[in-house]
């Protein structure tokens, strides 16, 4: 069975410092992975994508994901955090036709 | 492009009254998505369809939901009759082909459904 699991429901960092956000998978196959990022209001956008290719991927405003098979697992990063990150952060896997989202990680960055 | 479209933005109706939500999906796209997201239950994924045809449909809640796609550029969702635990917003998405394939969704901005 496939599942995602994104292990914190909430992070708190302050400005400047790095953002963790983690999300660990079960796949019966190599998954397709993906984070989006979703902004008070709004739709979901995309940061990154792992697909096989590459093992580091970077994204979208300064965030990067390493997948990890041997721990099966696919972290989003940034080195340092500004107030325009806090949001909520949606871990995904994809494989076959089946697309299974995490519960979502929610940011917010103390100034 | 103008991304996914979704109509209408906002939607105030009465418990029982019929309700149809509308998508337009990116052109080229041949897979479209229904999520629906409250703060209780999270981002859930009704149904699936991967060139007109719905392929996994197995998030749609009850027989209440129903969701058509014509044609590659329109798709909706329609709950009859409506009641007030429906209230959420609805995101449509779609995708340049299928799941597995490794292509990223592109979502649209949501409808926010109310139900008195």
């Amino acid at each position: 069975a496939q599942s995602v699991t994104q292990l914190d429901s909430h992070v708190s960092v302050s400005e400047g410092t790095p953002v963790l956000l983690r999300c660990n998978y079960s796949s019966s196959y190599s998954p397709s992975l993906f984070w989006y990022v979703q902004h008070p209001n709004k739709g979901l956008q995309l940061l990154l994508k792992y697909t096989s290719a590459a093992t580091l991927v970077k994204g979208i405003n300064g965030f990067e994901a390493e997948f990890k098979k041997s721990e099966t697992s696919f972290h989003l990063t940034k080195p340092s955090a500004h107030m325009s990150d806090a949001a909520e952060y949606f871990c995904t896997g994809s494989s076959a036709s089946k697309i299974i989202f995490g519960s979502g990680t929610r940011l917010s960055i103390r100034p | 492009d103008a991304g996914v479209i979704q109509s209408p933005r906002h939607e105030v109706t009465e418990m029982g009254q019929e309700v149809t939500l509308r998508c337009k999906p990116i052109s080229g796209h041949n897979s479209l998505f229904w999520y629906r997201q409250t703060m209780m239950r999270g981002l859930e994924l009704l149904i699936y369809f991967n060139n007109n045809v719905p392929i996994d449909d197995s998030g749609m809640p009850e027989d209440r939901f129903s969701a058509k796609m014509p044609n590659a550029s329109f798709s909706t969702l329609k709950i009859q009759p409506s009641e007030p635990r429906d209230s959420a917003v609805y995101f449509c998405a779609s995708s340049l082909t299928a799941v597995g394939s490794g292509y990223e969704q592109y979502f649209g901005p949501g409808t926010r459904l109310t139900v008195t």
